[in-house]
């Protein structure tokens, strides 16, 4: 799990509760991400961030929200605009500049799994 | 549309033999593969980066093969071992603008179970 944290790791909410999950990372890195994973499916990309104070929508961005005001810290929140929000959460980070044969290492958080009732 | 395959969906195999999954992908413009292990309930660690330029590499009892022209590559996994049960997830990145890294797609992972 590297140097990044997330919490809780377990998250149990009520139908038209926002909630927000916690990312944070102790690695000095410039980039951040958000993915989304459900059973029998491949990781699906939320939001990312290469910048303090900056953050661009991935593939399934509706119905979540982000802030990027430390580099240290990524927070997701779940709104309750999303439809289906009952999944395995994912926060990443990475370094911006590449290893040999540019290739940018992610690293991966333990993971929140969120439940709505 | 860029996609990544993985094969088998499950695999079940005694302690202490070898097993081989495989990852085929459309990717284009190609720029790295990865193969990540997952434990159940756990954020997915990294086992290998390949390049373009590289066929194989090894991380311990695992092996990872990569063939370009034909977009496939393969994860060995040699003696395995009870703590090798997980889902081996393979990764594929597209090369982005000015040669940086571009998206990052998912395969939806291979579960193996390794059987005392």
């Amino acid at each position: 799990d590297g140097g990044i944290t997330q919490s809780p790791k377990y998250l149990f909410r009520k139908e038209g509760q926002n909630v927000t999950l916690s990312c944070e990372q102790n690695l000095n890195h410039d980039a951040m991400y958000w993915y989304r994973q459900d059973p029998g499916q491949g990781l699906r990309l939320i939001y990312y961030s290469q910048i303090v104070n900056d953050f661009q929508k991935g593939d399934i961005a509706e119905g979540y929200s982000v802030s990027r005001e430390k580099k240290e810290s990524f927070p997701l929140t779940v709104t309750s605009a999303q439809k289906n929000p009952t999944a395995f959460y994912l926060c990443a980070s990475s370094n911006l500049h590449p290893t040999s044969g540019g290739a940018y290492e992610q690293y991966f958080g333990p993971g929140t799994r969120l439940t709505v009732t | 549309k860029n996609q990544v395959e993985q094969s088998p969906q499950s695999l079940i195999i005694l302690e202490g033999k070898n097993c081989t999954l495989q990852c085929n992908y459309t990717v284009s413009p190609f720029s790295n593969l990865r193969w990540y292990k997952q434990d159940t309930g756990r954020g997915p660690v990294s086992l290998t980066i390949m390049t373009f330029s590289e066929n194989t590499k090894s991380n311990g009892r695992y092996t990872a093969t990569l063939d370009a022209d034909t977009k496939q590559s393969s994860l060995h996994i040699t003696a395995s071992q009870l703590s090798d049960s997980a889902s081996y997830i393979c990764v594929v990145s597209s090369r982005g603008y000015g040669g940086s890294q571009g998206n990052l797609i998912f395969g939806k992972g291979t579960k193996l179970s390794v059987k005392p």
